[in-house]
């Protein structure tokens, strides 16, 4: 399965713009981006998916990268209640029942 | 809307014994997975079903057993406790008419088994 590398940690500041990066160089032509979130002791959730185009939804924007190789999380205006670990996953057509996370980014949004 | 519940919340057991982790999704998903979260990590999945009296291995399946009797419930069952199964267990679920209909997810249940 191809494999996402995402940093360990970031930081921000509220009402700021934030950009989480996620490489997945290896990514097939069929594999679906996918974010999730996991805020504190909570189970993750559903930010948005996309597979060419950049994508926008209301808790975000996706932007992908031309050769598909990358993309970006973006959140327009962070706010203290998005501090979370964000989850870059991708789809895999043949293993599709499966959703394989890797460790996440961890956000901390400074007040 | 329930959406997808877990129970118990909180669990300790001795090594040794056994236990049922219960899961129930009101959203009628054929779809359902049991995950762990260790501390520090990301979440690994352990089983899945995809639907009534099918079920599949995920990436850590050794020491759990599921079944899936209806479509409603997905219980994990531990039938003889470790310590390396001290995790936080989490179910999901979702539709299957797509490849990408989004995961659902409870708020998990805490184990230690000591």
């Amino acid at each position: 399965d191809a494999k996402t590398t995402q940093p360990n940690s970031m930081e921000s500041n509220e009402e700021e713009p934030v950009h989480l990066p996620c490489n997945h160089s290896t990514i097939s032509g069929t594999d679906y981006i996918h974010w999730y979130r996991q805020l504190p002791s909570q189970g993750p959730e559903y930010v948005i998916h996309g597979l060419t185009s950049n994508v926008n939804n209301r808790m975000a924007s996706l932007a992908i990268a031309e050769d598909r190789k990358s993309s970006t999380l973006i959140l327009h205006r962070a706010t203290l209640r998005d501090a979370a670990v964000y989850y870059c996953i991708l789809r895999d057509r043949k293993g599709a029942q499966k959703l394989v996370f890797g460790q996440g980014t961890r956000l901390t949004i400074n007040p | 809307n329930a959406g997808v519940t877990q129970t118990p919340k909180f669990q300790v057991l001795k090594t040794g014994q056994s236990m049922t982790l219960q899961c129930a999704q009101d959203m009628n998903h054929e779809y359902m997975s049991w995950y762990r979260q260790d501390p520090g990590m990301g979440l690994r999945l352990i089983h899945y079903s995809v639907g009534a009296g099918i079920t599949d291995q995920g990436e850590v399946p050794n020491g759990y057993n599921v079944s899936r009797s209806t479509t409603e419930d997905f219980p994990l069952r531990l039938l003889l406790a470790a310590p390396s199964q001290t995790s936080v267990y989490f179910c999901a679920s979702r539709r299957t008419g797509a490849i990408n209909e989004k995961l659902f997810f409870g708020s998990g249940t805490q184990l230690s088994v000591l």
